[in-house]
């Protein structure tokens, strides 16, 4: 099975541009979630998706914001760049079975990640 | 709230003695822990996790973890490394009692494996 893959892997920005980034999970995942990772500031949850819909969110400005496709694509958009937005963004993916426990025990699997340079 | 330390910014050791990096958690209620491996420019690779059950957990490349509830821990362990296991390797925790996916993670241990 193909793993999760992102797109681009690096992009260049100015401040004040946005961006939109791109995330397909792994074949069947249902949810896909997004990580920001910095030197500072490590592995910080940005939002996580399912069905299409925003069913958790980090501690994050509003410049963040993200969407899913009915395919279970999802995309992240980051609005008014500024120069610490430059990081590593991870996009994860699981199956997320139904039912409470099966759900919250199905592992997380990560793309390799965009690298976004703020100029 | 949720929060996973590790200690140890690097660990050091000599190809073929065993390692272990170290990971403590602070969760209300019983834990989801994870084990993920991060290369240069890529990202994280999942290793091992811990649900329920056997203390002892086995996961890829021969690393294994301990659950140590009374220590609130959850150690990573490989019998014998390898120069290839140099990596960042973080711990994390998903909060229980909910539906969600998101992680905690732990900051991170650089793991120098020397020849």
């Amino acid at each position: 099975k193909a793993g999760v893959t992102q797109t681009p892997r690096y992009l260049i920005k100015t401040r004040g541009q946005q961006v939109t980034l791109s995330c397909s999970p792994i074949s069947g995942h249902r949810s896909v979630s997004w990580y920001q990772q910095t030197p500072g500031q490590g592995l910080q949850f940005l939002f996580e998706y399912f069905s299409e819909t925003q069913r958790n969110k980090g501690n994050f400005p509003g410049r963040f914001s993200g969407r899913q496709f009915s395919n279970s694509r999802s995309e992240m958009n980051v609005s008014t760049l500024e120069l610490g937005d430059s990081a590593l963004y991870l996009c994860a993916s699981s199956l997320d079975r139904t039912g409470a426990k099966r759900g919250r025990t199905d592992t997380q699997y990560f793309g390799p990640g965009t690298r976004l340079t703020v100029l | 709230a949720q929060s996973v330390a590790q200690p140890e910014d690097q660990v050091n050791v000599a190809e073929g003695n065993p390692l272990t990096v170290k990971c403590t958690y602070s969760v209300s209620g019983n834990p989801y822990l994870f084990w993920y491996v991060q290369y240069p420019n890529r990202g994280l690779q999942f290793l091992l996790k811990y649900i329920t059950g056997d203390n002892l957990v086995k996961g890829s490349y021969g690393f294994e973890a301990e659950f140590n509830k009374s220590q609130t821990s959850f150690h990573l362990k490989k019998p014998s490394a390898l120069v290839s296991d140099s990596a960042l390797y973080f711990c994390a925790v998903r909060p229980p009692n909910t539906g969600f996916q998101k992680l905690v993670f732990g900051t991170g241990t650089r793991l120098l494996v020397s020849p």
